[in-house]
C-alpha cells in the first residue's frame, strides 16, 4: 500500500533558524504530494502540492518542499523560521491507483519555535 | 467567502449511542470527504462523496455511514459507539473531487466517547 513516513515526531528550532521537515513516501508511478499545517483547534490548511511539474514546490508563509525520487524523499523546509509557525505539520499521499480521492497522511511532525 | 463549516463543534456520547455530524462544503464544492484524526495520529480516510454518489470508502466498519444532499451537504452518521470512535472528524470539500484540485479542509467535530 502506498504511504508515507514522517521520519521525526518533533522538531524544535529557534526563532529566526532554517526548518527541515522530513517525509518519505513509498515508490509509486506519478505519486501527488502534499504538505498540510494544522493549527491548534483550526482545520488542516494546505501548505504546497507536488503533481509532476517542478520538482521544488514553493507553498505559502516562505515554505518550500523538493521532490527527489532517486531518494523517495519530499522534505519541507523553510529558510527562516517565525513563532506562528508552530503547529503540527503532515505529509500527505493521494495513491496512484486509487480512483476516489483519498488522502493518506502520515504520523504528522509536531514543529516547536523558541524563542 | 464561508469556508468549510463543521456542526456540532464538540459532542460527548456513552457507549452504544448513534452520532450524526454535518458538515457543508464551500459554496460550488461538489465533492465532500471525512476522516477521522484520533488524538496523536494523522487523520484517516473515511468516505468521498461526489454528487450524491459515494465515490470511496475508508478502511471502517459497517457503523459508519454517510450521505450527500442535494445541496452538497452531508452527513456522516455513527452507530453502536465505542470508546474508540473519540476522534476529530474532518470534513473536506473540493470542487469535482479529483487529484488535481486542492481539498479545503473544515475545523472539525471533536467526539468523545465515555
Amino acid at each position: 500500500a502506498q504511504s508515507v513516513t514522517q521520519l521525526d515526531s518533533h522538531v524544535s528550532v529557534s526563532e529566526g533558524t532554517p526548518v527541515l521537515l522530513r517525509c518519505n513516501y513509498s515508490s509509486s508511478y506519478s505519486p501527488s504530494l502534499f504538505w498540510y499545517v494544522q493549527h491548534p483547534n483550526k482545520g488542516l490548511q494546505l501548505l504546497l502540492k507536488y503533481t509532476s511539474a517542478a520538482t521544488l514546490v514553493k507553498g505559502i508563509n516562505g515554505f518550500e518542499a523538493e521532490f527527489k525520487k532517486s531518494e523517495t524523499s519530499f522534505h519541507l523546509t523553510k529558510p527562516s523560521a517565525h513563532m506562528s509557525d508552530a503547529a503540527e505539520y503532515f505529509c500527505v499521499v493521494i495513491p496512484s491507483w486509487d480512483s476516489s480521492y483519498k488522502l493518506i497522511f502520515g504520523s504528522g511532525t509536531r514543529l516547536l519555535v523558541r524563542p | 467567502d464561508a469556508g468549510v463549516t463543521q456542526s456540532p463543534t464538540h459532542l460527548i456520547k456513552t457507549r452504544g449511542q448513534h452520532v450524526t455530524l454535518r458538515c457543508s462544503p464551500i459554496s460550488g464544492h461538489k465533492s465532500v470527504s471525512w476522516y477521522q484524526q484520533v488524538l496523536g495520529q494523522g487523520p484517516q480516510f473515511i468516505f468521498q462523496y461526489y454528487e450524491k454518489e459515494e465515490r470511496g470508502r475508508g478502511n471502517f466498519p459497517d457503523r459508519f455511514s454517510a450521505r450527500q444532499f442535494p445541496n452538497y451537504s452531508s452527513e456522516l452518521n455513527v452507530n453502536a459507539l465505542l470508546l474508540g470512535d473519540s476522534a476529530l472528524y474532518l470534513c473536506a470539500s473540493s470542487l469535482e473531487g479529483v487529484r488535481q484540485e486542492t481539498q479545503y479542509f473544515g475545523p472539525g467535530t471533536r467526539l468523545l466517547v465515555l
